[in-house]
């Protein structure tokens, strides 16, 4: 149980074009998702705090009006690159918070790698 | 305000060797904490977990981690290192009732053999 999926696993698009990136939870629902962001070799910062129904929340420094996020769905979270550029290359994941349990674990996709040619 | 801090980047252990992942961490309230592990090109996975409940915690692949407030600690550890242990350990505090977690740096488990 508790599986979060993403798509795609690997992306490459044009600098200037746009691209999407979707967070699934497969076997739960989850009110709370989370977007991090993963350079080669470094930890994971976190972007943004996803809620179904209402607008993510964003961390300090993070652009929100370049990573979209839309969580329609207490299954689907998606976040949108826009008008992307080489420096937006990375390792992107999301994880899902299992409401039980307190609500204390984040379960997290396999990751999507970004890259910007 | 949270955080975290892994000491040492990298950890190189013989296989059957003893494996010691080191990590403090800071917090006004009574922390969760957790240990994640990735292995390449991948997500992260939960290892275990501390909620407040019992101090040493146990693991899956049989990790296992003690808390110890008095040294701010968490440290993970595993008797006998298998070559399939090899992969990044990240340590990881919830943030307050947000849910957000700060992770550490990271710790990269060399097992060989």
């Amino acid at each position: 149980g508790a599986v979060v999926s993403q798509h795609p696993s690997w992306v490459i698009c044009k600098s200037g074009t746009s691209v999407k990136i979707e967070c699934r939870s497969l076997d739960f629902q989850a009110t709370t998702m989370f977007w991090y962001r993963q350079f080669p070799k470094q930890s994971l910062m976190l972007m943004a705090t996803s809620n179904e129904g209402s607008k993510a929340t964003y961390e300090q420094g993070v652009e929100k009006d370049k990573f979209l996020i839309n969580h329609a769905s207490l299954t689907l979270s998606t976040l949108t690159v826009t008008s992307a550029h080489p420096e937006d290359s990375s390792f992107y994941i999301c994880s899902a918070r299992l409401p039980t349990s307190g609500g204390h674990e984040q379960y997290f996709g396999p990751g999507t790698r970004l890259t910007v040619t | 305000a949270q955080s975290v801090t892994q000491l040492g980047s990298h950890v190189s252990v013989s296989e059957g060797a003893l494996v010691l992942l080191r990590c403090n961490y800071s917090s006004s309230v009574p922390p969760y904490l957790f240990w994640y592990v990735q292995y390449p090109n991948q997500g992260l996975q939960l290892l275990l977990k501390y909620t407040s409940a019992a101090t040493l915690v146990k693991g899956i692949n049989g990790f296992e981690a003690e808390f110890k407030k008095s040294e701010t600690s968490f440290h993970l550890t595993k008797p006998s290192a298998h070559m399939s242990d090899a992969a990044e350990y990240f340590c990881a505090v919830r943030v307050d009732s947000s849910y957000k977690l700060i992770f550490g740096s990271g710790t990269r488990l060399l097992v060989r053999p």
